[in-house]
């Protein structure tokens, strides 16, 4: 199975910070990557997908990168509602996985 | 619009057995890969099931976790999706979600979610 470490697991940053999770790949996935946001009682909410391509709705703040098998999420300039949960999957091969989250929280 | 909604969660003693469904509208569900995920009291979100379309012969896979004691299965004529989870453990215990790839959209899309808790 293809295992993605997420990091980091939690992370407080102030309101206009700029913030980078990373999930780095243990096999190639190519760009077969997804990022989710969660917030409390809610459902992922999908933000990137194929690692690069920001979903419809999602504000320009967010972007996606990679660089090898490390794979980011990018938010330039930390809002309040970006509090929540960060999740990646690996939607290259089954079983899909997802990373460990990350748990984002404003200073 | 798209709607996908879970039901059948709830409290189950080890090793019984409890039956999810996903009932959905808004797209084109024959065509769709339906696939269920859940997410431990820990928020630690986890694939567990995906089940293709009729082109695909309704192919499925599964997490090793799962494997032989949860069944995923559709019901295109009424557009829904299911979960037989049988010889339940305490480690289920989670909220379920299903969603859905398309060629073009995945994981666009997800229910609300339904809470299964094992235990004794």
């Amino acid at each position: 199975d293809i295992q993605m470490t997420q990091s980091p697991s939690s992370m407080s940053a102030s309101l206009g910070d700029r913030v980078t999770i990373t999930c780095q790949a243990s096999q190639d996935i190519g760009n077969n990557l997804i990022w989710f946001q969660q917030k409390p009682g809610k459902s992922p909410r999908r933000m990137i997908y194929y690692a690069t391509n920001l979903a419809n709705g999602v504000p320009s703040r967010f972007s996606g990168s990679r660089s090898g098998s490390d794979y980011s999420l990018t938010i330039i300039s930390l809002e309040s509602e970006d509090m929540a949960d960060y999740h990646c999957l690996q939607y290259k091969q089954y079983p899909l996985t997802f990373g460990s989250g990350t748990k984002l929280e404003i200073k | 619009e798209v709607q996908l909604v879970e039901t059948g969660g709830g409290l189950v003693q080890p090793g019984k057995s409890l039956k999810l469904t996903c009932a959905t509208s808004g797209f084109t569900f024959s065509t769709a890969w339906m696939h269920w995920v859940r997410q431990s009291p820990e928020k630690r979100l986890e694939w567990i099931a995906r089940i293709k379309d009729k082109s695909n012969n309704y192919a499925t896979d599964y997490v090793e976790s799962v494997k032989g004691r949860f069944t995923i299965s559709r019901d295109d004529s009424k557009s829904s999706v299911y979960l037989q989870m049988n010889s339940l453990k305490e480690e289920d215990t989670a909220t379920y979600y299903c969603t859905l790839t398309t060629r073009y959209n995945w994981f666009a899309y997800w229910g609300q979610g339904t809470l299964v808790t094992v235990s004794s």
